[in-house]
């Protein structure tokens, strides 16, 4: 078993569609969780991150940790062609040590 | 925000040469830096850790003496391929972190493209 699994979709939706992007994890230790987006043949690039459970708004993303469940959620609100790319979520656990895991990403496609 | 770049953002080489990538923090002191390679519509696999001064940690399966880092300054990163094969051809990422406390931002640089013919 993964320690981050996400399904790789493709996720197709029609411009301004609230958008729900999913991982699920299975180590306790994670601590923070992150979502990156990455536009193809581009490196990564840091949404935001959010620490233990709870909920985080950046104007239309809002990302979402409930870690009884080991379930973190990245919505994106009024989605435009834009957010056409691929999501990644990560996670890591205390300790400047310690390494990223990454979920396999998803492939998000906004149509007009 | 914290920017990371890379250099070439494309390299094309003939089989059995070297080639070099450079990783570089602009603006932020990194205390460590990573070097992952992605395959097409495959998320990204961590090839090694390294910190300023120090030697790199290879995650399993990764061949060192084939993949040399070098990491000359807490600005500076490099990979080189030696010897490079096709089956080297992929996307190299670097990415740099920020250490705060217990727990250190992340920043990726925009990929090198290696073909390797």
């Amino acid at each position: 078993q993964k320690e981050v699994e996400q399904d790789p979709g493709p996720l197709s939706v029609p411009e301004g569609a609230i958008v729900s992007l999913n991982c699920t994890y299975s180590n306790s230790a994670f601590q923070y969780f992150m979502w990156y987006r990455q536009y193809s043949r581009k490196g990564p690039e840091l949404l935001m991150y959010t620490y233990s459970s709870g909920n985080k708004e950046d104007g239309r993303f809002t990302a979402q940790v409930d870690k009884s469940s080991k379930y973190i959620s990245l919505f994106i609100r009024d989605s435009q062609p834009s957010d056409s790319a691929t999501y990644l979520c990560a996670t890591v656990s205390t300790g400047t040590a310690s390494k990223l895991t990454f979920g396999t990403g998803t492939r998000l496609q906004v149509t007009l | 925000g914290a920017v990371v770049s890379q250099h070439p953002s494309w390299v094309i080489c003939k089989s059995g040469t070297s080639v070099k990538i450079e990783c570089r923090s602009l603006d932020f002191q990194a205390t460590t830096m990573f070097w992952y390679r992605q395959f097409p519509k495959q998320s990204l696999m961590l090839m090694a850790t390294s910190n300023e001064g120090s030697k790199a940690t290879y995650e399993q399966g990764v061949e060192k003496d084939k993949f040399l880092i070098n990491h000359a300054s807490l600005t500076l990163s490099t990979l080189t391929v030696t010897s490079a094969h096709p089956e080297d051809s992929s996307f190299y990422i670097c990415s740099a972190r920020v250490a705060a406390g217990g727990f250190g931002t992340q920043y990726f640089g925009p990929g090198t493209r290696l073909t390797v013919l």
